[in-house]
């Protein structure tokens, strides 16, 4: 979608080297989310974001940190604990407490990461 | 955590052929979403469904939500190959979607 653009869009990580996937948004959106897809699968939520400087844990945290400094801005850092990190990386955004123009609080995605071990 | 199943995981359709998909949950639903992610491509929101027994259509697309609010699907009617693609249906709970399994579409020309 415009507005939400992740970086790089294909990574590739080293045995034991932390790597950080880059999410910004221009949409003045208030929540952040990132998700993990593994191929021919759903979508995991790692972490969220509802407000600069606080953030949650998802469903598969264990591995991975995030910080949330700005509202544009909610980088993931994938860290040499993640033992399985391979995966499509997805960054999401939404208004908060408010609904479209058609009624709805859709979440927004980026065109994502693909992240490879070497 | 809640859990959203959907059924089927894959479904291959000839061209101009009806497709759905069923999206089920143990426990209510809170409100549902709808989004088609192409091959290769990121999610995109199709429709959000909130009330019991709601439905809403878009062109060839028709979305239902349960009357008791554990059950959602997608209809589409005479499908193209443009309608390839895994659709996803979501719940919108506690400020975070909880996704389906998905279903995965492919059109037999």
């Amino acid at each position: 979608d415009g507005g939400i653009t992740q970086s790089p869009k294909y990574l590739f990580r080293k045995e034991g080297q932390n790597v950080t996937l880059s999410c910004e948004q221009n949409l003045n959106h208030d929540a952040m989310y990132w998700y993990r897809q593994d191929p021919g699968q759903g979508l995991r939520l790692i972490y969220y974001s509802q407000i600069v400087n606080d953030f949650q844990k998802g469903d598969i945290a264990e591995g991975y940190s995030v910080s949330r400094e700005k509202k544009e801005s909610f980088p993931l850092t994938v860290t040499s604990a993640q033992k399985n990190p391979t995966a499509f990386y997805l960054c999401a955004s939404r208004l908060v407490g408010r609904v479209d123009v058609d009624g709805n609080q859709p979440q927004h995605f980026g065109d994502g990461t693909r992240l490879s071990i070497l | 955590g809640q859990q959203v199943m959907q059924i089927p995981q894959y479904q291959h359709v000839q061209e101009g052929e009806d497709f759905t998909t069923y999206c089920n949950s143990s426990t209510t639903l809170s409100n549902i979403q709808w989004y088609k992610q192409r091959p290769g491509g990121h999610p995109v929101f199709l429709i959000q469904l909130v009330k019991s027994g709601e439905v809403k259509k878009q062109k060839r697309l028709t979305f239902q939500f349960g009357e008791a609010k554990k059950n959602s699907s997608l209809h589409i009617t005479a499908t193209q190959t443009t309608d390839v693609g895994t659709y996803f249906c979501a719940n919108f709970g506690n400020e975070k979607l909880t996704f389906g399994t998905g279903t995965r579409l492919t059109i037999i020309p």
